[in-house]
């Protein structure tokens, strides 16, 4: 039973461009949690959506940040004009129902250049 | 709110033991404890819900005292896979998002 999946692991941006990280939950699971998490710090909560429906995105900026988990294929946490602040691990957790343990996928490092 | 992990590092031989803890100033639904090593993904260890459960994974359990709002992690008979920092995630009102401390870091020596 595969884990859950990020892509890609790493990504490098110039100022101004759009980042767009992906992220495949396990099998069976309909909820998926997006975290950030800075050099020596702990995870930050951002958003946390099902299948077509945002249900909690109050971690996330109201700007340049977006998040979408679609009927088919992947959760997209999409960033646009990145700054050199938005440099960080992203990383996303899939639970398979409302209180269940969160698995974490191996995050997307992310830097801006 | 962000829970305050304590001590925020210990450094342990191989076989000792460690407790590490985790406190919140807001009443708590459950606790979540993960362990990440350097550049790698959070693993999940346990999850402990309202109640005063305690829980074991291997030879690390833990405890959750919901009236004093914290929960311990015990590290029994340690071994050198135990190294990594430890994240207590806490939960209030059953809304899945987790609050997370800044770790405690662990390092076990031979």
């Amino acid at each position: 039973n595969a884990g859950v999946m990020q892509n890609p692991r790493h990504l490098v941006r110039r100022r101004g461009q759009e980042a767009r990280l992906r992220c495949s939950p396990m099998k069976g699971h309909s909820h998926v949690y997006w975290y950030r998490q800075l050099p020596e710090e702990g995870l930050k909560f951002m958003v946390y959506l099902q299948k077509e429906n945002i249900i909690d995105e109050s971690g996330m900026p109201k700007e340049r940040f977006s998040a979408e988990f679609p009927k088919e294929g992947p959760s997209i946490l999409r960033i646009q004009q990145v700054v050199r602040g938005d440099s960080a691990a992203y990383f996303c957790a899939s639970s398979p129902m409302e209180g269940n343990e969160q698995y974490f996928g191996p995050g997307t490092r992310l830097t801006v250049t | 709110q962000q829970p305050v992990q304590s001590p925020q590092a210990v450094i342990l031989r191989e076989g000792e033991d460690a407790v590490i803890n985790c406190s919140s100033s807001k009443a708590l639904y459950s606790v979540h404890w993960y362990r990440q090593k350097h550049g790698e993904a959070p693993v999940f260890l346990m999850i402990l819900l309202k109640g005063g459960e305690q829980k074991g994974h291997e030879k690390i359990s833990a405890s959750f005292n919901e009236k004093k709002q914290q929960s311990s992690l015990y590290l029994t008979a340690s071994q050198l896979s135990y190294s990594g920092t430890y994240f207590c995630g806490t939960e209030s009102n059953g809304n899945n998002r987790l609050a997370f401390g800044k770790g405690n870091q662990v390092v076990v020596i031979p």
